[in-house]
């Protein structure tokens, strides 16, 4: 019952490049996030875009969202080996009432080459 | 710092045998989550808890139990272990549950079942 799905799998850049992923999902959500995981640690949390937002910046990171496609793309600019990790997408869906989980994507796993 | 703490880290397991994996918040979060995350097929949620006092069934509760005796601890118990439990659990907590708000995840548990 995978809600998101991100695109590429696999993305292998230099650094000081842009690095851009995209998430795609099923059904209406109020929110979208993305999260960082390092391998071998959890998941961390990095930005939440809300339904009636387009566009939201966190440092070198770049979130868009458009609900018409059911679509969001996170970008990272100037990239650094630090951010090497794989980057998931997550959505709330109801499993009924008011009861939201989020449900998660399998993932982009990004390389950044010194 | 603040945050989740999980133990073991990892851990080798007999098939058949019970185990009890820990989790630990210290932020007084009223949700907590026990997600298993696999190669291919992402992050899944097992158990939650919106609330101290309650849990509830994710999508893959079968072979797991939980219990919320308090704020801070969520401990997953596996009653009888199966191969098949082979994975690495984590844990999360969010402000509260069932808003689809973001999560705090702890560094999981490695688990193989032999």
């Amino acid at each position: 019952s995978q809600q998101g799905e991100e695109d590429p799998q696999a993305l292998s850049i230099q650094e000081g490049e842009n690095a851009t992923m995209n998430c795609s999902y099923k059904t209406s959500i109020n929110n979208l996030q993305w999260y960082r995981q390092n391998s071998g640690r959890g998941l961390v949390h990095l930005i939440l875009i809300r339904s009636n937002e387009r566009e939201k910046h966190s440092g070198r990171l770049r979130v868009t969202l458009d609900t018409s496609k059911k679509s969001s793309s996170l970008l990272i600019t100037a990239s650094r080996a630090a951010d090497t990790a794989s980057y998931f997408c997550a959505t709330p869906y109801t499993t009924g009432g008011n009861n939201r989980k989020l449900i998660w994507g399998l993932g982009t796993s990004l390389a950044v080459n010194p | 710092t603040a945050g989740i703490t999980q133990a073991p880290t990892s851990q080798i397991l007999a098939a058949g045998r019970s185990m009890t994996l820990r989790c630990t918040q210290d932020m007084r979060h009223n949700a907590m989550y026990w997600y298993r995350q696999d190669l291919g097929l992402g992050l899944r949620l097992i158990h939650y808890s919106n609330t101290a006092g309650t849990t509830g069934k994710g999508e893959v509760p079968d072979g797991y139990s939980v219990s919320r005796a308090n704020t801070d601890d969520f401990p997953l118990t596996l009653a009888s272990a199966v191969p098949s439990q082979t994975s690495v659990y984590f844990c999360a907590s969010s402000e509260t549950g069932g808003r689809g708000q973001p999560q705090h995840f702890g560094d999981g548990t490695r688990l193989s079942i032999l």
